[in-house]
């Protein structure tokens, strides 16, 4: 069954703590994307990737960081320098430029990150 | 000019009404405008997608009206069901480029 999981499903993060948060794809997919949902702001784009080694920050990259060394996998750090990190964090995927333009975006079921 | 802006925030309706939410954007360069739905705890699926060449677009009960020259596009959910209570989001981008999402509409359906 394809898809994309994200772990863990809750987080607690404490000062000055670095954590990271799991996404992987299961859909072949070329392209992934994290994406930080907070109440009435809707989904704001942290970083995305296209192809494998290589990403892009988004509209709100600063505390955050990532890396794609494999195809299905794109792991989100959240650093001790992102000051509010309260949020739910989705990741998604997409067949990307490969796939032509406009390719849907799946989403996993995303994981809540509080601070303790 | 990258914005979408998505209204009301909430909507509530009454089981069979009709359910409207709306969207407008600036950017003429935008060729794809697609509609998510979210449970909570969930993450959004797509729901309908519909491109500028066309007016309307219709799957089932859902409905999605387009007008280019206003820059505007509105979900129409048809026959609202309580199974439909959820938040939706609009989006909208240019071909191979990131989605820009709308704030979301929290829609409550009640018997």
């Amino acid at each position: 069954d394809g898809g994309i999981t994200q772990s863990p499903k809750y987080l607690f993060r404490k000062e000055g703590q670095n954590v990271t948060l799991s996404c992987e794809q299961n859909l072949n997919h070329d392209a992934m994307y994290w994406y930080r949902q907070d109440p009435g702001q809707g989904l704001r784009l942290i970083y995305y990737s296209q192809i494998v080694n290589d990403f892009q920050k988004g509209d709100i990259a600063e505390g955050y960081s990532v890396s794609r060394e494999k195809k299905e996998s794109f792991p989100l750090t959240v650093t001790s320098a992102q000051k509010n990190p309260t949020a739910f964090y989705l990741c998604a995927s997409s067949m990307g430029p490969t796939g032509g333009g406009n390719q849907p975006q799946h989403f996993g079921d995303g994981t809540r990150l509080s601070i303790l | 000019q990258q914005q979408v802006k998505q209204s009301p925030q909430s909507l509530i309706v009454q089981k069979g009404g009709i359910s409207i939410i709306n969207c407008a954007y600036e950017n003429t360069a935008f060729d794809y405008f697609p509609w998510y739905q979210q449970f909570p705890g969930k993450g959004p699926a797509l729901l309908i997608a519909i491109r500028p060449d066309v007016s309307e677009k219709k799957e089932g009960r859902f409905t999605i009206s387009f007008n280019k020259s206003a820059k505007q596009f509105s979900l129409h959910i048809m026959d609202s069901q309580p199974g439909d209570s959820a938040t939706y989001f609009c989006a909208a981008s240019k071909y191979t480029d990131k989605l820009i999402f709308g704030t979301g509409t929290r829609l409550q359906v009640f018997p």
